[in-house]
């Protein structure tokens, strides 16, 4: 199996702050890689396909990038609704694709 | 709206069953593949099972293997998952979501709300 590995685990951050979060494959998935928010109590909500494309309807201060091994998550400029938790999912091991652990974003 | 419902889920006995469904409505539901994920209480996401738009192709998750059936009906724009001989650690919310294949890759969009599953004596 394809194992997915973010960091940080957890994550301080202020409104306005720029937010980066890291995915890292233990093995090279090419661009098949995915972000995913998560807020308590909810389903995950698709952010990002492919490492670099934005899904519809997400505002444009979330973006995406990498490809091979390593992956980040980006978000400009933080609101207070993007408090939550983010999973990346690798998809180059399709149909068994696997999640990163979470990464979860709290409000400093 | 594109939006999906599951159901079924509650409290069983180690050893016991459980038949999860997942009605879909505001999209051609025949047309996708669909997924179950599941979420242990306070952990991360695990992919369970998966089928193809037509049903023809099914894929398990090791941890499932031999006690899950994935199983659609598209007249009925619904999707079930029969769990059998469930243990503890199958205890998780179940989401079913839709599977989007592309040459870009498989990702999942959108997602149920989830259905509890807790398996305890």
């Amino acid at each position: 199996d394809i194992q997915m590995t973010q960091s940080p685990s957890s994550l301080s951050a202020s409104v306005g702050d720029r937010v980066t979060i890291t995915c890292r494959a233990s093995q090279s998935i090419s661009s098949y890689l995915n972000w995913y928010q998560q807020k308590p109590g909810k389903a995950p909500k698709l952010l990002i396909y492919a490492a670099s494309s934005l899904q519809s309807g997400v505002p444009s201060r979330f973006s995406g990038s990498g490809s091979g091994t390593d992956f980040t998550l980006t978000i400009s400029s933080l609101q207070p609704e993007d408090f939550a938790t983010y999973y990346c999912q690798q998809s180059y091991s399709t149909p068994r694709p696997t999640f990163g652990q979470g990464t979860r974003l709290e409000i400093k | 709206q594109v939006q999906l419902v599951e159901s079924g889920g509650g409290l069983v006995k180690p050893g016991g069953s459980l038949r999860l469904s997942c009605a879909a409505s505001g999209f051609t539901f025949s047309d996708y593949y669909m997924s179950w994920i599941r979420q242990a209480p306070g952990k991360g996401l695990e992919w369970v099972s998966y089928i193809s738009s037509s049903g023809s192709t099914i894929y398990y998750a090791d941890s499932v293997k031999g006690r899950f059936t994935i199983s659609r009906d598209n007249a009925k724009n619904s999707l079930y998952l029969q769990m059998n001989s469930l243990r503890a650690e199958d205890t998780a919310v179940y989401y079913c979501a839709s599977s989007i294949i592309a040459v870009a890759g498989n990702w999942f969009d959108p997602w149920g709300q989830g259905t509890l599953v807790t398996v305890s004596s």
